[in-house]
């Protein structure tokens, strides 16, 4: 079936260093790949996404790239900032349905 | 812009007590979701809605039940709530696959839900 599976928390970062969330997926066909945030008390917001293999997705310094060889999607960022703490979670949404899966999250906080 | 609306954010309920979450979104998307998020084990699919007066069950439907009566908004109920269904709970929505592949999911901002 279809599945995702990503680097188990808590991440603790300082300010400014780089930022790697592994994320691994199982799937027949060609996938459609999501990185989403949680802040606290909210819910999930959109990061980045990938929709066919080499693609990479960007937003707000973060970057993902679609790798069909080792499918893997891994989430990184150049220098955190504190305002990143929060809970990431790797998705997929299979070529052949509109079901969404997610991983368990990872959650990182940024000291400074 | 409201997006995903959900009401009400919190509720506490006894064990066996009824109730209904209501979801609106105002993005005209076809499909909607109910998820429950629960520590450790990402989000769950409760119930999925593909349009108006149609759902399906999804990973974990068991002690839900929904309605999608209006094209904007998605219902979930509760009849006789039990501990185990402490959870927050999460409604999204969504373009369907035909109007752009990889279209991603919108979220509400949540209702935590606790049966005592």
């Amino acid at each position: 079936g279809n599945s995702v599976t990503q680097m188990e928390g808590p991440v603790t970062l300082s300010e400014e260093a780089f930022l790697t969330i592994n994320c691994t997926y199982t799937a027949t066909g060609y996938p459609s790949l999501f990185w989403y945030v949680q802040y606290p008390g909210e819910g999930l917001q959109l990061l980045l996404k990938a929709t066919k293999a080499d693609d990479k997705g960007s937003n707000k310094g973060f970057e993902a790239t679609y790798r069909k060889e080792t499918t893997s999607f891994h989430l990184e960022k150049g220098s955190v900032q504190v305002s990143d703490s929060a809970v990431y979670f790797c998705a997929l949404r299979p070529y052949n349905n509109n079901d969404m899966r997610f991983g368990a999250g990872t959650r990182l906080t940024v000291k400074p | 812009n409201a997006g995903v609306t959900q009401t009400p954010k919190f509720r506490v309920l006894k064990t066996g007590q009824s109730m209904t979450l209501l979801c609106a979104q105002d993005m005209n998307h076809e499909y909607m979701y109910w998820y429950r998020q629960d520590p450790g084990m990402g989000l769950r699919l409760i119930h999925y809605s593909v349009g108006e007066g149609t759902t399906a069950k999804g990973e974990v439907p068991d002690g839900y039940n929904v309605s999608r009566l209006k094209k904007q908004n998605f219902l979930l109920g509760l009849e006789s709530a039990a501990p185990s269904q402490t959870s927050v709970y999460f409604c999204a929505s969504s373009y369907f696959r035909g109007q752009g592949f990889g279209q991603p999911q919108h979220f509400g901002d949540g209702t935590r839900l606790s049966i005592l």
